[in-house]
């Protein structure tokens, strides 16, 4: 039983494309995480959500948009494609401790889905 | 804002000896700091975490980490180790006590990769 699993899981496309990366998780978790992986490996986050609503938002180009259909959902969508964007994208999601302001919850994280842009 | 920074991109060791990799933070106001452990082609998985009391915290596989607070640093060290040790191993800080927009926001070094030798 996967926890937090990531469609597809390897993603190569052309320049100037839109695609669109899903993230499921089974764990009952509120929220839920993207970050961002690139060729450097520094793993920087782009996006949170706490039961369907946006909670960070990091400095990410607005070609980037994610959507919550439910709670066990984040999609990633990308318009517009740059060589740029070729990077691992990992989900994660928690159960929130809002008084620990997420200190005390655990991320867990999908395999990741590694992107490659031509 | 918050940093983090691994001295080392890249550890070999030989099977069955000690490992220390390490991790230096900055930051202006309090933080929780995190081991997580990649292994090819997966997701990040949780080590262990340092959030208060007891400078030493002992993780999954044996791994143990030593916050200091002088030396902001928080070192990860094994005295024995596998090769299925070999993996990527990041660190990661997330504020103290954040809320709004920095909620369960973390931030990751580049990344150590620990190669074991038999």
């Amino acid at each position: 039983d996967t926890a937090v699993s990531q469609t597809p899981k390897y993603l190569v496309t052309q320049m100037g494309n839109d695609k669109s990366i899903k993230c499921e998780q089974n764990l009952g978790h509120d929220t839920m995480y993207w970050y961002k992986q690139d060729s450097k490996k520094f793993l920087k986050i782009m996006f949170s959500y706490n039961n369907k609503e946006l909670i960070i938002n990091e400095t990410v180009p607005n070609r980037f948009s994610p959507k919550s259909p439910d709670k066990a959902h984040l999609n990633l969508h990308i318009n517009s494609l740059e060589l740029g964007d070729s990077a691992v994208y990992f989900c994660a999601s928690s159960h929130p401790n809002l008084a620990s302001g997420g200190a005390l919850e655990t991320q867990y994280f999908g395999p990741g889905t590694r992107l490659l842009v031509l | 804002a918050q940093s983090v920074t691994q001295l080392d991109s890249q550890v070999p060791v030989f099977e069955e000896a000690p490992v220390e990799l390490r991790c230096n933070y900055s930051s202006s106001v309090s933080v929780y700091l995190f081991w997580y452990v990649q292994y090819p082609n997966q997701g990040l998985q949780l080590l262990l975490k340092y959030l208060s009391g007891s400078t030493l915290v002992k993780g999954i596989n044996g791994f143990e980490a030593e916050f200091n607070k002088s030396q902001t640093s928080f070192h990860l060290r094994k005295p024995s180790v596998h090769i299925s040790d070999t993996a990527e191993y990041f660190c990661a800080v997330r504020l103290a006590n954040a809320g709004g927009t920095s909620y369960g926001k973390l931030t990751f070094g580049q990344g150590t990769i620990l190669t074991v030798h038999p």
